[in-house]
């Protein structure tokens, strides 16, 4: 059985980055058949897709348009985990994160985060 | 990019069947399977419908999953309603590098 287990601060502080770890137990984040994505949630925007990474023979990312420009997923094959970075925050990157596995269908979620982008 | 569009709020009582709505703005509905999921307050969400129309194992028959080309929409039909199917509903597809979400329906069984 898949486990996602998110690790990261709470806080952050306007302008700083936001930087969130997810640790796969039961898959290989170098598994050639799955996506380790990062979802964000909040009542204003909703359920938000950010970006995933994949292996397939070599690395691959997918990032939303709407943070391209701030955004970096990174896969860890020692750690077996994978993490979330986005830069220059503002209170409107305030969510609870998610890590999630999957390609098409989002098979598995992480406990969720919640993100408070305050001074 | 496409988005999906939910109604905000359903209600039906318990024992009757509710039917959830997601239209696609641009694109057809066929060309990319459509996802559900159910969020309870305080959870994440969890999957109760895959490519269109398939139930993961535990998942109940009471749900069930559908498209409609004519309208380019999908729908999430929940027929035996009970008090614990109270919760937020979304709706998931994607394009070549993209997963896109719907705004979540609050289904209230009253």
């Amino acid at each position: 059985q898949v486990q996602l287990q998110q690790s990261g601060p709470g806080l952050v502080k306007p302008s700083q980055t936001l930087s969130l770890t997810c640790a796969i137990s039961g898959d290989s984040v170098s598994s050639n058949s799955a996506a380790w994505n990062w979802i964000r949630q909040s009542p204003s925007r909703g359920l938000e897709w950010l970006g995933r990474t994949y292996y397939r023979s070599k690395w691959y990312n997918d990032y939303a348009v709407s943070v391209k420009s701030r955004i970096t997923i990174n896969p860890d094959t020692s750690k077996n985990q994978f993490s979330l970075q986005l830069n220059s925050v503002t209170p409107e990157d305030t969510a609870v994160y998610y890590c999630a596995r999957g390609m098409v269908t989002i098979v598995n979620w992480g406990q969720g985060t919640l993100v408070t982008v305050s001074s | 990019n496409f988005m999906l569009t939910q109604p905000h709020s359903v209600s039906e009582s318990p024992g009757k069947t509710v039917t959830i709505s997601c239209t696609r703005s641009s694109g057809s509905i066929a060309s990319n399977y459509v996802q559900w999921y159910q969020q309870r307050p305080g959870s994440s969400p969890t999957t109760v419908i895959y490519e269109d129309n398939q139930r993961p194992s535990g998942v109940p028959d009471r749900f069930s999953g559908s498209i409609d080309s004519s309208s380019n929409s999908a729908s999430l039909t929940i027929s035996g309603l009970k008090t614990e199917d109270e919760a937020d509903y979304y709706c998931q597809s994607y394009d070549s590098s993209n997963q896109v979400f719907g705004g979540g329906t609050k289904l209230t069984v009253l």
